[in-house]
């Protein structure tokens, strides 16, 4: 069963930059896709991006120009880097795995919550 | 782009009773791309049917799935105390970008 898990600061300033771990156990990195995927607190889920194990990188448009994702499979990592935060992007950040091909999200982290605030 | 819709925002019901939720798409596509998350407070999501009509792993049959085109459904057949949370359709065949309704919260009455 595979388990995923977020770490990263809980709290980011305006115009600072929003960076997150999620760690991996329990299954190989290999043949799936690694999301991030976030929910402002009492709204819906937003799709952030998506990496393959071989690095490859699909990215939500409307966070495009701000968004980096990043894979080390030698220590079953992946990470997301968010420039240029606002209040906006405060919310519980999820990542989540994703079959190769087209497959619903399948295993969640828990969750970490980042207030972007001064 | 695709939009989902969820209705109702918000079905109140008891314990016992079936629970029809909707998924309207803005657009026509596969039944074959349509998934449902169950999420409880505090929780993160879980994958509940995907497929439109396939139950995941673990998933209780009193979950079941049904649709095509635009219109998709989720109906839990009686409700158990454990059912009460909010549940999310998608749609995961649009890379870039996969699409969540705005989510039903099924609250007990």
């Amino acid at each position: 069963q595979v388990l995923l898990q977020e770490s990263g600061p809980g709290l980011v300033k305006p115009s600072g930059t929003l960076s997150l771990t999620c760690s991996v156990s329990g299954d190989s990195m290999t043949g799936h896709y690694w999301n991030w995927i976030r929910q402002p607190p009492g709204k819906g889920l937003e799709w952030i991006g998506s990496i393959y194990y071989s690095g490859s990188t699909v990215y939500n448009p409307s966070l495009n120009s701000r968004l980096t994702i990043s894979i080390d499979t030698s220590k079953a990592q992946f990470s997301l880097n968010l420039t240029s935060v606002t209040a906006a992007d405060t919310a519980v950040y999820y990542c989540a795995r994703r079959a190769y091909g087209d497959y619903p999200f399948d295993s969640w982290g828990q969750g970490t919550l980042v207030t972007v605030s001064s | 782009e695709i939009v989902l819709t969820q209705s109702p925002d918000t079905l109140s019901l008891s314990p016992g009773e079936r629970a029809t939720l909707f998924c309207t798409s803005s657009q026509i596509f596969s039944n074959k791309y349509l998934a449902w998350y169950q999420q409880r407070p505090g929780q993160a999501p879980r994958l509940l049917m995907y497929s439109a009509s396939i139950r995941a792993s673990g998933i209780p049959d009193r979950f079941s799935g049904s649709g095509s085109g635009t219109d998709f459904t989720l109906t839990v057949s009686r409700l158990e105390p454990e059912d009460f949370a909010v549940y999310y359709c998608q749609q995961y065949s649009t890379s870039p970008r996969y699409i969540f309704g705005q989510g039903t919260r099924l609250e007990i009455k």
